[in-house]
């Protein structure tokens, strides 16, 4: 079965500061996405990035980047630089190629503090 | 940037109704989904719809739900018999191609409360 798993319900951060929150995930396909995705007050959910799994470089944009590990099903989201605009529930996601469906975690609520 | 737009924001009904959850996917998309999360918990997948037709769907998606895509905008949700577990954040979504190779829209959700 797929599961994503995000350990940290919620996490806080000083502006300007770095952070990371934790994913790790249980599959057995090895052919399959992980994303991060961002749901500020607003409630739309807005793709931060997005990581093929046969790519060994870890994917980045901007202020965004992962660590993945595939061995150890691991795929965390770095923010550099936080900005107050950053606070949002941050969902960990995941996707067989194949497949029609994401599997999402429970979360992480990410407070920036001025 | 294109929007997933959802209608209403706030829905609530008394259980045993029924209710019709409304998306309007962006326009040239051909994948759409709903997906719910209820409060506290993590977003599951309900069903996906691609070429009028469902192309897969969960264990949540019982006989008390269906999906119409009765225009060529509208892509609806709808619950024959409310009960008070379906209370929930209903997501709509899509996607140019299939999920794993586009990007997903998502829409702002629509919070349905069931009394």
């Amino acid at each position: 079965a797929q599961t994503v798993t995000q350990s940290q319900p919620e996490m806080s951060v000083q502006e300007a500061e770095t952070v990371t929150l934790s994913c790790t995930y249980d599959t057995s396909e090895s052919d399959y996405y992980l994303f991060w995705y961002k749901q500020p007050p607003s409630r739309q959910m807005i793709l931060v990035i997005r990581q093929e799994a046969y790519k060994q470089q870890n994917a980045t944009e901007n202020r965004f980047s992962v660590n993945f590990q595939k061995a150890a099903k691991s795929f965390s989201l770095k923010i550099s630089d936080s900005q107050l605009g950053d606070a949002a529930m941050y969902f960990c996601a995941y996707t067989v190629v194949t497949g029609n469906q994401f599997y999402f975690g429970t979360g992480t609520s990410l407070t920036v503090i001025p | 940037e294109p929007e997933v737009t959802q209608t209403p924001s706030h829905q609530v009904t008394q259980m045993g109704q029924e209710v019709i959850l409304r998306c309007v996917p962006i326009s040239n998309h051909l994948y759409f989904y709903w997906y719910r999360q209820i409060l506290g918990q993590k977003v599951e997948f309900l069903v996906s719809f691609y070429n009028n037709e469902i192309s897969e769907k969960s264990e949540i998606f019982d006989d008390q739900f269906s999906v119409e895509r009765p225009d060529g905008s509208n892509f609806t949700l709808k619950i024959r018999s409310t009960k008070l577990e379906d209370s929930a954040m209903y997501f709509c979504a899509s996607s140019e191609g299939g999920v794993a190779n586009e990007k997903l829209f998502f829409g702002s959700g629509t919070q349905l409360s069931v009394l």
